[in-house]
């Protein structure tokens, strides 16, 4: 099967631009979640669906971060108005219920 | 509290042995788990071992988990250049475990010489 994909693999915006991440989990993974690594910290949940629904977004920063989820396939982040701090990279995970999770390549942001 | 300590950096020689450690602060942890992430490459579940077992082998690698100490170690034996890479520990916590929600480490950069 397909594994997990992320688009676009790297992005590099100015201060203020607006980023949109998107997610593709593997077929069927009804479980997705986003998460982001800081340089050099450790690996930080910013939030999981269970389908369309977010199951537990505690993790979001704030509220220039929203995902979406619309019909419970491919999953979107959008920071806007991007600040300096929010470089990093954004891995996406998708699991079938009970499951493991399978991670993305991940996407490589730098905001300048 | 949620909090998963690594060292940064580990270098070792083609062929010895390399063991990765872990400290975690919350004893109800119910699985834990080691990531590898190689150079632009997403995390691949090495392995994983639930909180009722002492050790889990699996090839070149052994898992040993001390609750007492919440300690977890990653034993690579026979390390090849292959193995170098970044090795996350990770793990789910009751609250957790229906959500599958991982708290990581830092993350350790294991570095093979030749």
């Amino acid at each position: 099967e397909a594994g997990v994909t992320q688009f676009p693999s790297h992005s590099v915006i100015e201060k203020g631009q607006t980023v949109t991440l998107r997610c593709d989990p593997i077929s069927g993974h009804d479980n997705l979640y986003w998460y982001r690594r800081v340089m050099g910290k450790e690996i930080k949940f910013l939030l999981h669906f269970v389908k369309e629904s977010k199951q537990d977004e505690s993790g979001m920063p704030n509220n220039r971060f929203l995902a979406e989820r619309t019909g419970g396939t491919y999953s979107t982040l959008k920071v806007q108005p991007a600040e300096l701090e929010d470089s990093g990279v954004y891995f996406c995970a998708s699991s079938r219920p009970g499951g493991g999770s399978y991670f993305g390549p991940g996407t490589r942001l730098l905001v300048l | 509290g949620e909090d998963v300590e690594q060292s940064l950096f580990l270098s070792v020689r083609e062929g010895d042995s390399s063991v990765i450690n872990c400290t975690y602060t919350d004893s109800s942890s119910t699985y834990l788990y080691w990531y590898k992430q190689e150079p632009g490459a997403g995390l691949q579940l090495l392995t994983y071992i639930f909180s009722n077992m002492d050790m889990k082998q699996d090839q070149r690698l052994t898992v040993l988990l001390n609750k007492k100490d919440k300690h977890l170690s990653l034993r690579i034996a026979d390390t090849q250049t292959g193995d170098s890479a970044i090795y996350f520990c990770a793990e789910t916590l009751p609250s957790s475990s229906n959500t599958g929600k991982l708290i990581f480490g830092q993350g350790t950069t294991l570095q093979v010489k030749p």
